[in-house]
């Protein structure tokens, strides 16, 4: 059972958008911590996607988006493609925990 | 640049003690602010974070495998080692060593280390 909570899967054709929410607490998402989104796509590594709620690292593309509010964060993804394929992480820092937490994660599939 | 490798066992049996290696470049583990974690995702499951250490040798560990874990570093050698004692099949994973982040995420990250636990 993750701390942070996330639908297990959402999908969308291509071009179309779709959004991933992850729910956490006031010991986390709700404090003063950042959420951070992960790709991972089949038998790789995880990346960071965004950081600090709404910064994407050079190179990652601006159809993918950040945003957080009270005890929840979303992914918004625009302009879907096939090689946005892939799982879907959150990641924040939990108080209660002393500790970093993930969400359950998402998988993204593009009909 | 900033690379992470992990190294060690692909199968220990139940009840022993796991031990792996993150070999790094690109930073230095004496520098203010800097952390090393390590992250595991059993097949087909979430991530789930394990243990980090800081450059003042801080270390956090997860609070549900805290008994079983131990992290120390080598900075002469840019190496992270994680030790996980009475190893169990649940502890079948991919383990993955990681760069911390200013904002606390994790933005390196090695190409991980499948462990499998089995008789």
């Amino acid at each position: 059972q993750s701390v942070l909570t996330q639908p297990p899967s959402v999908s969308g054709a291509p071009g179309q958008g779709v959004t991933i929410s992850c729910t956490g607490s006031s010991s986390n998402i709700g404090a003063v911590y950042d959420v951070h989104w992960y790709q991972q796509l089949p038998g790789t590594a995880p990346k960071v996607l965004i950081y600090g709620n709404n910064y994407r690292p050079s190179g990652v593309p601006d159809r993918f988006s950040g945003s957080k509010s009270g005890t929840s964060a979303s992914l918004a993804i625009t302009g879907l493609q096939a090689e946005d394929e892939a799982d879907y992480y959150c990641q924040s820092y939990d108080s209660s925990l002393s500790g970093w937490v993930f969400g359950g994660g998402t998988k993204l599939t593009v009909l | 640049q900033i690379t992470l490798k992990e190294s060690g066992p692909t199968l220990v049996k139940p009840t022993q003690t796991l031990t792996l290696t993150c070999t790094f470049s690109g930073f230095s583990l004496n520098t203010n602010g800097v952390a090393v974690g390590w992250i595991r995702q059993p097949p087909g499951k979430a991530l789930e974070w394990l243990a980090l250490i800081y450059w003042d040798d801080d270390q956090r560990f997860s609070p549900s495998l805290k008994a079983r874990l131990t992290i120390t570093k080598d900075t002469s050698r840019n190496q992270v080692v994680l030790t996980m004692t009475n190893m169990d099949p649940v502890d079948t994973a991919t383990y993955y060593c990681v760069h911390r982040g200013r904002f606390q995420e994790f933005d390196y990250w090695g190409q991980g280390t499948l462990v499998t636990v089995s008789s």
